[in-house]
């Protein structure tokens, strides 16, 4: 089944604590990218990835990083955790230009950061 | 950064009526996707429906239909047939190409569908 996986799928940590967030896709896809999505805001781009080894800042890319050195996995860390990440986070991965335009997304990831 | 507005934070409509979401947007593009997400409770984001700016026809997907209006910028979801599995929050995005894929959503719409 053609998906996006995320792990894990709810988490509590606290303020400072490192953690990394996994997501991983089976469709072959090139392009890959981090949403957060907070009450009344919408979602909102952290950071994205156009190919392995290719990332960039999304609009909210403040305490996070991402790494893309497999096509199929784009995990999100955050180095130390404050309370204001607390989220509902979401991957996401589309073909790249050459496919439809429908980004797929993951199932989320619950992160609460006390 | 392309700005999306949905001016209806909660909706709310009978089974098997009619309703019509509102979205307005606004780039200096010319050439650009808008999307419709559904997030049901369980939070999955599910694609809708499409539409692609050059294209003038609406968009349809069964029961899912939009009126595109490029020159006033603005692109409604109208449900038919209201289900109660339609009950959501509706995200409204925009995306431009060659900016790096990013969709910019719009704060979103509680739709509830009522018995």
């Amino acid at each position: 089944e053609a998906q996006v996986t995320q792990n894990p799928r709810y988490l509590i940590t606290v303020t400072g604590k490192k953690l990394t967030v996994t997501c991983s896709q089976n469709m072959n896809h090139e392009y890959m990218s981090w949403y957060r999505q907070d009450p009344g805001l919408g979602l909102r781009q952290i950071y994205y990835s156009m190919n392995v080894e290719v990332t960039d800042k999304g609009d909210v890319p403040e305490g996070y990083k991402v790494s893309r050195k497999e096509k199929r996995n784009f995990p999100l860390i955050l180095e130390s955790p404050s309370p204001n990440q607390t989220s509902l986070y979401f991957c996401a991965s589309r073909p790249g230009l050459a496919g439809t335009r429908e980004q797929y997304f993951g199932p989320g990831t619950r992160l609460t950061v006390t | 950064a392309q700005t999306v507005t949905q001016s209806q934070p909660e909706m709310s409509v009978q089974e098997a009526e009619t309703v019509t979401l509102s979205c307005t947007y606004d780039t200096s593009e010319s050439n650009y996707y808008l999307f419709w997400y559904k997030q049901p409770p369980s939070r999955q984001m599910i694609l809708v429906i499409r539409q692609e700016a050059y294209k003038q026809q609406n968009a349809t997907e069964n029961r899912f239909s939009v009126n595109f209006q490029k020159a006033a910028k603005s692109f409604s979801l109208k449900i038919s047939d209201s289900q109660l599995g339609d009950t959501a929050m509706y995200f409204c995005a925009f995306m431009k190409p060659n900016s790096g894929y990013a969709l910019n959503f719009g704060k979103g719409t509680s739709l509830l569908v009522t018995p």
